[in-house]
């Protein structure tokens, strides 16, 4: 167990809908991370969240947004939901999201989009 | 662009030594990662390189060669529970995480 929490598990959905990932980091972790992984596309890097604040933006779609609150949890919003959105969605946490800090990952949601 | 290679599958015995390639094209390099993934499960690091040469952790040894752009990961006495896919996976200039398609290692008996 990472100590990361990530809820819903799983979340089945159709098309054109918008779902809302949860995350929460390792206890005093301020640095979370957000990965996608399809079977076609391996693991992808999304955003990066440093105590509230965005930090690094990879491959996010416009219609994918993501926030971190002030009690460091962070959300993940995905609209417009399309087949090829169905994959694993990870996130991971660092204590300071600094390049050399462990990256410890939560168990995933995995999203089906029908 | 942003690319890295690692080979798809490779097998090897139970207690043997097995070496896994990376190679990598990215903006930037700011240090490189290996993490471990179980079928269905999360990735767990495994390793980081930042600087040339070899670090050594356990039964599992990293190694960096920024000038050719290549890493590899080096896992000695194999154990059955090693059957996994091995990530390479660079951080670029700009904090992008770049990850390779993964090595899926099978240890037979």
């Amino acid at each position: 167990d990472s100590g990361v929490t990530q809820t819903p598990k799983h979340l089945i959905t159709a098309t054109g809908q918008r779902v809302t990932l949860r995350c929460s980091p390792r206890s005093g972790d301020l640095s979370v991370y957000w990965y996608q992984q399809s079977l076609d596309q391996g693991l992808q890097f999304l955003i990066q969240y440093y105590n509230g604040e965005e930090r690094a933006k990879g491959n996010i779609l416009e219609r994918f947004s993501a926030q971190q609150f002030p009690d460091l949890h962070s959300e993940l919003n995905l609209s417009s939901l399309e087949l090829g959105d169905s994959a694993l969605y990870f996130c991971a946490s660092t204590s300071s999201g600094g390049a050399s800090d462990t990256q410890y990952f939560g168990p995933g949601t995995r999203l089906t989009v029908l | 662009g942003q690319n890295i290679d690692q080979p798809t599958e490779m097998t090897a015995t139970e207690g043997a030594i097995v070496q896994i390639n990376c190679t990598y094209q990215t903006s930037g390099f700011n240090g490189l990662f290996w993490y471990q993934q179980h079928a269905g499960e999360a990735p767990t690091f495994l390793s980081y390189n930042v600087l040339d040469g070899l670090e050594e952790k356990g039964r599992f040894s990293s190694f960096l060669s920024r000038s050719k752009g290549y890493s590899y990961l080096l896992l000695k006495e194999l154990q059955m529970k090693d059957s996994a896919s091995y990530l390479c996976a660079v951080e670029d200039y700009g904090q992008n995480f770049v990850f390779g398609p993964g090595t899926r290692l099978s240890v037979l008996p």
